[in-house]
């Protein structure tokens, strides 16, 4: 079945470093892979997605990375700061069937 | 004040008894999505609809079900066939205008005794 996964549960990095959380997602007809940051308590908040015929996007302090080949998808955040402190998803959608479906997550941790 | 209201955010029942969730929008959306969010996991699709009198089993359907009678609401029932119903339910939207944006309710954690 579908499945969207990542390598690490949580990273821990210094305020200031650039970060990158990386998945492994196993569905290769999605059309649309996306990211998600979710603060405690709250929902998930979308942060910035990609269509499957493209290799990286980039967005403000953000970029996602995708690669096809070994289906990899990264987000990379420059100059981390504090309030970047959340877990973060990575999702995939079919837009056909309109089907959302998350990752386990990574626990980004920033540290002053 | 447009958004998606989840009520209640804590709700406690006793095993064996069914139990409604509630989620309202008045974003004008038209899809709607029921995920299940367990401590330190990830969110897992339960049931989803993409238009009204319409909806889908997502990955972790048994012992859930939902209605769409209004564009505005899509309810999820917890049943007693629901073996381990304790977590954090959320409901989200998303409008077929800006295809990966999902928009989240605030959540409702379920606790059965």
């Amino acid at each position: 079945g579908e499945s969207v996964g990542l390598h690490l549960p949580t990273l821990s990095v210094q305020e200031g470093d650039n970060s990158i959380i990386n998945c492994a997602y196993s569905n290769s007809a999605s059309d649309y892979f996306i990211w998600y940051k979710q603060e405690s308590g709250k929902g998930p908040q979308f942060i910035i997605d990609i269509r499957s015929n493209m290799d990286k996007r980039q967005g403000q302090r953000v970029t996602v990375l995708l690669n096809k080949t070994v289906k990899h998808l990264s987000l990379q955040i420059a100059a981390t700061q504090p309030g970047d402190s959340a877990v973060y998803f990575c999702a995939e959608m079919n837009t056909g069937f309109q089907k959302l479906v998350f990752g386990t997550g990574t626990r980004l941790l920033v540290s002053p | 004040d447009g958004g998606i209201t989840q009520s209640p955010k804590y709700l406690f029942r006793k095993e064996g008894q069914n139990v409604t969730l509630s989620c309202e929008q008045n974003l004008n959306h038209d899809a709607m999505y029921w995920y299940r969010q367990d401590p330190g996991q990830g969110l897992r699709l339960i049931y989803y609809s993409q238009i009204v009198n319409d909806f889908q089993k997502g990955d972790i359907a048994e012992g859930y079900s939902v209605s769409r009678e209004k564009k505005e609401s899509f309810p999820l029932t917890v049943t007693s066939a629901q073996k381990n119903p304790t977590a954090f339910y959320l409901c989200a939207t998303r409008t077929r205008t800006r295809n990966t944006e999902a928009f989240f309710g605030q959540g409702t954690r379920l606790t059965v005794v």
